[in-house]
C-alpha cells in the first residue's frame, strides 16, 4: 500500500526519558512534516525537510530533533520529555514540484509522558 | 500571521439532512484549501483538495468551495449518514505548511 508510516503507534514514557517516532513514506514525496495535535486537537508544524533539507522549524525546542537520512524517512526524536510534550505527533508527505496535488498523513502516534 | 477558524465547533443533525461547515482565513494568500476527516484516536484522511485555481471540489456526497477574496471555503455534505460522524477540519496551504482550523465535530443521528 502505497501510505505514510509511523511507528510506534502509542508510545507511554517517563519524564526525563528521550524517544523516538519514525516515519517512512512510499509515495515517492521529495518533502516530510512532523505536526503535533494538542490535548485540544489543534494541530500546528513543527518540521519540514525538503530532500533531506531542514525547511521549516516553528520555533521548537530543541529537544526536539529531526533527522531525515534520505528523503523517504523522517524521524523525530525527543530529549528530556516533559508532561507537556504530550501530544499526537503525526508525520505527512508531500510533493513540492506538485503542490496542487496536497498532503498525506500517518495514522500518528501517541505520545503520553508519565 | 495566518489564522484559520472554523464554525460551528460542533453540530449535530438527524440523519438524512444536508450540513454545511464553514471555514474562514485571515490572508488570502493561501495556495490550496485542503478538508480532512479526522476519526476519533484516529488519523487524518484528505477528502478533497481544492487547487489555487480552482472554486469548488466535489467526491460522492461531498462539496467544496473556495472564494480568496473573501477568505472563505465551505464544506456542504449531502443526505448525511452516522458513519459521517468525525471531526472535519479545514486547512490552508501556505509558505510550504498547512495552517489548520480546529475543526467541526460533527455527530449524524441515526
Amino acid at each position: 500500500d502505497t501510505a505514510v508510516s509511523q511507528t510506534p503507534k502509542y508510545l507511554v514514557t517517563q519524564m526525563g526519558n528521550d524517544k523516538s517516532i519514525k516515519c517512512e513514506q512510499n509515495l515517492g514525496h521529495d518533502t516530510m512534516y512532523w505536526y503535533k495535535q494538542d490535548s485540544k486537537k489543534f494541530l500546528k508544524i513543527m518540521f519540514s525537510y525538503n530532500n533531506k533539507e531542514l525547511i521549516i522549524n516553528e520555533t521548537v525546542p530543541n529537544r526536539f530533533s529531526p533527522k531525515s537520512p534520505d528523503k523517504a524517512h523522517l524521524n523525530l526524536h525527543i530529549n528530556s520529555l516533559e508532561l507537556g510534550d504530550s501530544a499526537v505527533y503525526f508525520c505527512a508527505s508531500s510533493q513540492a514540484s506538485r503542490a496542487n496535488y496536497g498532503y498525506t498523513f500517518g495514522s500518528g502516534t501517541r505520545l503520553t509522558v508519565v | 500571521k495566518q489564522e484559520v477558524t472554523q464554525i460551528p465547533a460542533a453540530l449535530s443533525v438527524p440523519e438524512g439532512e444536508n450540513l454545511v461547515l464553514n471555514c474562514s482565513f485571515t490572508d488570502s494568500a493561501i495556495y490550496n484549501l485542503q478538508w480532512f476527516r479526522q476519526d476519533p484516536g484516529k488519523g487524518l484522511t484528505s477528502l478533497l483538495l481544492i487547487q489555487s485555481s480552482q472554486r469548488e471540489q466535489t467526491s460522492g456526497r461531498l462539496n467544496a468551495s473556495l472564494d480568496k477574496s473573501s477568505g472563505r471555503s465551505t464544506l456542504y455534505i449531502a443526505a448525511s449518514q452516522p458513519g459521517d460522524s468525525a471531526t472535519y477540519l479545514c486547512a490552508g496551504d501556505q509558505g510550504g505548511k498547512l495552517i489548520f482550523g480546529q475543526g467541526t465535530e460533527l455527530s449524524v443521528k441515526p
